[in-house]
């Protein structure tokens, strides 16, 4: 298995709190992203990472921050969390642009 | 707008049919095409990855094709087994460098003994 580690696996918080996720990787892959996964939804892109400090917004980026100071770690903040963030979200590494993207476990978030 | 279509929606067929799914995309610059699967509360894994030049790729009882002109893929899938029953991914990859994946719903593929 690819080395990718996502945390917390899983976390309740309360509207209005700030939230932070963790991917770890120990790929030395170049390119991190962030996905939320809802039904009906498929997986939707939040932002990605080509390189250290170097980030891009996806197709749901509203509400969502990131930060990539090292290679190996790219963070995923929700400054003020909302109940519509409720989501599963899934971290993948990639070095493009043939290799295969390799995901992590999944976050499962509920705000409540 | 990058899209990835997939179809059918869900989908159940008895052990040991084959069944094919379905992938339309519209994605420019096209990198590669890929096909995930997925088990319910698991990251997706990686079943096939085609280039532009590619028509078809194996990886056991998966077969996907790849027409670039019609920008259409399927993924076929031979002699189903139970543990077949997951989500199915096409997955898009855009961008000069390949680095930005664009994801179909998925097909629910449930295999029933």
């Amino acid at each position: 298995d690819a080395g990718i580690t996502q945390s917390p696996r899983h976390k309740v918080t309360e509207t209005g709190t700030p939230v932070t996720l963790r991917c770890h990787q120990t790929e030395n892959h170049r390119y991190m992203y962030w996905y939320r996964q809802d039904p009906g939804h498929g997986l939707r892109l939040i932002h990605y990472s080509y390189g250290v400090k170097d980030t891009d917004k996806g197709e749901v980026s509203d509400g969502y921050s990131v930060s990539r100071s090292k290679t190996e770690d790219f963070l995923l903040t929700l400054e003020s969390a909302t109940s519509s963030q409720t989501s599963v979200y899934f971290c993948a590494i990639s070095e493009p642009p043939l290799t295969e993207a390799f995901f992590g476990q999944g976050t499962r978030l509920t705000v409540v | 707008k990058n899209q990835v279509e997939q179809s059918p929606q869900s989908l159940i067929i008895l052990e040991g049919k084959n069944c094919t799914l379905q992938c339309n995309y519209t994605v420019s610059p096209f990198s590669n095409l890929r096909w995930y699967k997925q088990d319910t509360g698991r990251g997706p894994v990686s079943l096939t990855i085609m280039t532009f030049s590619e028509n078809t790729k194996s990886n056991g009882r998966y077969t996907a094709t790849l027409d670039a002109d019609t920008k259409q893929s399927s993924l076929h899938i031979t002699a189903s087994q139970l543990s077949d029953s997951a989500s199915y991914i096409c997955v898009v990859s855009a961008g000069n460098q390949g680095g930005k994946l664009i994801f179909g719903q998925g097909t629910e593929l449930s295999v029933k003994p």
